[in-house]
């Protein structure tokens, strides 16, 4: 599996912006960037994804980079609730067994301070 | 809908004993993933099984685990003769389809502790 690499921590205010960086520079050109986000105590829990064009949803934005070597995820205005394991991965495309599982990183711990 | 159930959420055994894990799937949901989370390291994947059949388990200890998704009922992860090192939280994951642009929907685990 490709391999992505995020920074350890991150800090934020409440009702800022966040912006959590993910590089993937092995990507191919069939793997979709997946993000989800573990908070405390809790399972993951899947947050966006993508494969060329930014998306949005309700919970964040997704910026994916022109060459796709890299991806940002945006939380538009931070809560005390997002604060979370935020893991970004790539995902193979179909076409074998292997394709059916995440690989989860150490991810970006972010704290958001009130 | 009833999000993925894992049951129970806490379980505690002692050395020698067998472990039963169980998962209930979102409904409508026919692929399950089940994932381990040792005490300070990352979640890790273990096995994949769709109703009946294991499609990957490449994540699977070679020993003592084993896992099970009926035709009827939940999925269940076996772990026998369990040992101190099989402390970890373990979590269940579903999707109703496979695919890379599948999400993977989560329960909020078992968390295992063997005395």
């Amino acid at each position: 599996d490709a391999k992505t690499t995020q920074p350890n921590s991150m800090e934020s205010n409440e009702e800022e912006p966040v912006h959590l960086p993910c590089n993937h520079s092995t990507i191919s050109g069939t793997d979709y960037i997946h993000w989800y986000r573990q908070l405390p105590s809790q399972g993951p829990e899947y947050v966006i994804h993508g494969l060329t064009s930014n998306v949005n949803n309700r919970m964040a934005s997704l910026a994916i980079a022109e060459d796709r070597k890299s991806s940002t995820l945006i939380l538009h205005r931070a809560t005390l609730r997002d604060a979370a394991v935020y893991y970004c991965i790539l995902r193979a495309n179909a076409g074998g067994t292997s394709y059916g599982k995440l690989t989860f990183g150490q991810g970006t711990i972010l704290t958001v301070h009130p | 809908n009833a999000g993925v159930m894992q049951n129970p959420r806490h379980l505690v055994r002692r050395r020698g004993q067998e472990a039963r894990l169980r998962c209930s799937p979102m409904k409508g949901h026919s692929h399950v993933y089940w994932y381990r989370q040792l005490p300070e390291e990352g979640l890790k994947f273990m096995v994949y099984l769709q109703k009946e059949n294991i499609i990957d388990e490449s994540g699977m200890p070679k020993e003592r685990f084993s896992a099970e998704f009926p035709k009827e009922g939940p999925s269940i992860l076996r772990i026998q003769q369990v040992v101190r090192g099989d402390s970890a939280a373990y979590f269940c994951a579903s999707s109703p389809v496979q695919g890379s642009n599948q999400p993977q929907h989560f329960g909020d685990g078992t968390r295992l502790s063997i005395l």
